[in-house]
């Protein structure tokens, strides 16, 4: 059981915007950076936000991330097709001396 | 573009060692600002931090592990390893080497393909 929290599943159709959570606590999130990955199965994930709300070159300005206190929160603008995947948070935890993922979001676009 | 690619023991048995390694083209693992990094993803599961290295040798596990792994840094190899002993079927997973940017706060921002890992007798 992952110590940062994340909805299982989100949807939206092509175009639209959406938006998912990363809750954790003061010792991870609420003091460290958080970092966003996208994972399609069969292939290596893919960095797409780091220090809570920068990309990486070459990732679409429809990524975009942001944090407050404990959480944080990936939103997907203009939704294509492509962007059908899992997606994962990370971030350093203080009390574990260790990294820690999330549990992973399934976005499928309708 | 630095490239990182997964090998080792595809199959291993219960209670035995998996050794993987990690090696790197267009780039080295010496080169300055980075670390390293496992992480793997059983079947139908998410991912799992395992643990990195810094150039200095320094490592941090993930506490779950930490009695079980050892990640090392092979210069004259240029090669990155991952040793996890007394395996179970619970560490049948894919498992990923990653390069740790700590200008970008520790981020993991290039990944090998992965290598499947199964633990069976």
């Amino acid at each position: 059981q992952s110590v940062l929290t994340q909805p299982p599943s989100a949807s939206g159709t092509p175009g639209q915007r959406v938006t998912i959570s990363c809750s954790g606590s003061s010792s991870n999130i609420g003091s460290n950076s958080i970092k966003w990955y996208q994972h399609l199965p069969g292939t290596a994930p893919k960095l797409l936000i780091y220090s809570n709300n920068e990309r990486p070159s070459g990732v679409p300005d429809r990524f975009s991330g942001s944090k407050s206190g404990a959480s944080a929160s990936l939103a997907i603008s203009g939704l294509q097709s492509e962007d059908e995947a899992d997606y994962y948070c990370e971030a350093w935890d203080d009390s574990l001396n260790g990294s820690v993922f999330g549990p992973g979001t399934k976005v499928t676009v309708l | 573009q630095l490239q990182l690619q997964e090998s080792g023991s595809g199959l291993v048995k219960p209670s035995q060692t998996l050794s993987l390694s990690c090696t790197v083209s267009g780039g080295s693992f010496s080169s300055g600002g980075f670390s390293w990094s496992w992480i793997r993803q059983p079947p139908g599961k998410g991912l799992e931090w395992i643990g990195f290295i810094y150039q200095s040798g320094v490592t941090y596990y993930s506490p779950s592990l930490t009695s079980r792994v050892i990640i090392s840094l092979d210069r004259s190899k240029d090669q990155l390893s991952l040793r996890l002993n007394s395996v179970t079927a619970a560490d049948t997973a894919i498992y990923y080497c990653a390069r740790v940017n700590l200008a970008k706060g520790r981020a993991l921002d290039i990944w090998g393909q992965g290598t499947m890992v199964t633990v069976s007798s």
